[in-house]
């Protein structure tokens, strides 16, 4: 059974630094893997979506990467703001959609 | 972008009694579609997923007779809690997953049983 980790479970940082989130998965036979931002009490907001044959993808401030075949992905965030306080979920497809436990961001102004 | 709905955003209701929850894809056509359930602080636990004219399958540990899953039609699913109790309140969240696989969620639906 796939199991999916999120280290670190928190983190909070001033405004304007540059971060990693980290995912980790125990099996490698995935399609693909995704990122999605939480905000408090509501659903999910895709960010990012990197098919099994991708190594990595940007949009704006944010470039996630995958590694298949250690079970690992980062999601990195540039010049963090404010605004990008959320909950980060990664969550891996493979016969069905495994989600980690997610890291909650905080970024002070 | 793809648009997933869900109706309602919020119930309450009395122990005892049934809720059942919309989950469409508004601009797209999906042939399964996924129910989560998340405690609070917790992260999305998948249910079930929901497949369109067949059976849903459910996750180990789900009873399959309380949270009842019909998939209608290509872009309705829905989630009947049968019998709620104040246990079974929580944040009900469903996907579906775009032609390229991209999984896009319903804003979700907060179930308080009283």
């Amino acid at each position: 059974k796939q199991e999916v980790t999120q280290i670190p479970a928190a983190l909070s940082v001033p405004e304007g630094e540059n971060l990693v989130l980290n995912c980790s998965f125990t099996d490698s036979a995935i399609y693909n893997l995704q990122w999605f931002r939480q905000d408090p009490g509501k659903g999910l907001t895709s960010l990012l979506l990197i098919q099994s044959s991708q190594r990595e993808q940007t949009s704006g401030r944010l470039n996630a990467s995958l590694d298949k075949s250690s079970g690992r992905s980062t999601l990195y965030i540039a010049a963090s703001q404010p605004g990008d306080s959320a909950t980060y979920l990664c969550a891996v497809k493979g016969n069905d959609m495994r989600f980690g436990a997610g890291t909650r961001l905080t970024v002070k102004p | 972008g793809a648009v997933v709905s869900q109706h309602p955003s919020r119930v309450i209701c009395k122990s005892g009694t049934s809720v059942k929850i919309e989950c469409r894809s508004l601009d797209f056509q999906a042939t399964t579609m996924f129910w989560y359930r998340q405690f609070p602080k917790q992260s999305l636990m998948l249910m079930a997923t929901s497949n369109e004219g067949s059976k849903a399958t459910y996750e180990q540990g789900v009873e399959k007779d309380k949270f009842l899953i019909n998939h209608a039609s290509l872009t309705l699913s829905t989630l009947t809690v049968t019998s709620a109790h104040p246990e079974d309140s929580s944040f009900y969240i469903c996907s579906a997953p775009s032609l390229t696989d991209t999984q896009y969620f319903g804003p979700g639906t907060r179930l308080t049983v009283l």
